[in-house]
């Protein structure tokens, strides 16, 4: 699975879109890219993934660029509640779907 | 709602003692997985199941082990606890079949060995 490289901070302003950006330039072609997120002391969750097609769901959008090189996650309303720890993971396809996490971008939302 | 439920929330436990994390989905995922959790070092995957019986070892499975009897529960073992193995503990689950399908993670185990 490729390696992903993800800036270990931000800030955003309650209200405003967060965009987090995820850099995966040794994706391959079967490689799914997945976001999870983690508030303090829970368990990680799932917020979206896509191939090579933009994505959105009820928690965020996904932009993938045209040479799948990178990707970066919205949150078009950031609030204080999605301060947490974003995860950016590129996973193949193929029953042996092992999440490998790296360290993350800590997103801070304040007021 | 799915769920994956994990035993215990907090737990204690004296070095060489045997211990036992317990995780349950009602999802009727195939895979299974244990990770830990430590700062500064992220999430590492211990062990995982893709199936009854079957287990692999992940990238730090020294010092455990891990039990499928049943689909829905996977068991992880510290066979004599040691400091060193206080940390977070993280179960999932997910669906086989690809990687179209995420991960559903359980609130966790915040396991001190004393």
């Amino acid at each position: 699975d490729a390696k992903t490289t993800q800036p270990p901070s931000m800030d955003c302003a309650e209200g405003r879109a967060a965009n987090l950006p995820c850099n995966h330039s040794t994706i391959s072609g079967n490689e799914y890219v997945y976001w999870y997120r983690q508030i303090h002391s829970q368990g990680p969750q799932y917020i979206i993934h896509g191939l090579k097609n933009n994505e959105t769901n009820e928690m965020a959008s996904l932009i993938i660029t045209e040479d799948r090189k990178s990707s970066t996650l919205i949150l078009p309303h950031a609030t204080l509640r999605d301060t947490a720890v974003y995860y950016c993971i590129s996973l193949a396809t193929g029953g042996g779907n092992k999440l490998t996490f790296g360290t993350g971008t800590q997103l801070k939302v304040e007021l | 709602d799915v769920k994956v439920t994990q035993s215990s929330r907090y737990l204690v436990k004296r070095t060489g003692e045997k211990v036992f994390l317990e995780c349950v989905q009602d999802m009727d995922h195939e895979n299974m997985f244990w990770y830990r959790q430590d700062p500064g070092l992220g999430l590492r995957l211990i062990y995982f199941s893709y199936d009854v019986k079957m287990k692999e070892k992940g990238d730090i499975p020294e010092g455990y082990s891990v039990s499928r009897e049943k689909k829905e529960r996977f068991s992880l073992i510290l066979e004599s606890a040691s400091t060193n193995q206080t940390s977070m503990y993280l179960c999932a689950s997910s669906l086989k079949g690809g990687a179209n399908y995420g991960y559903t993670f359980g609130s966790g185990t915040r396991l001190t060995v004393v």
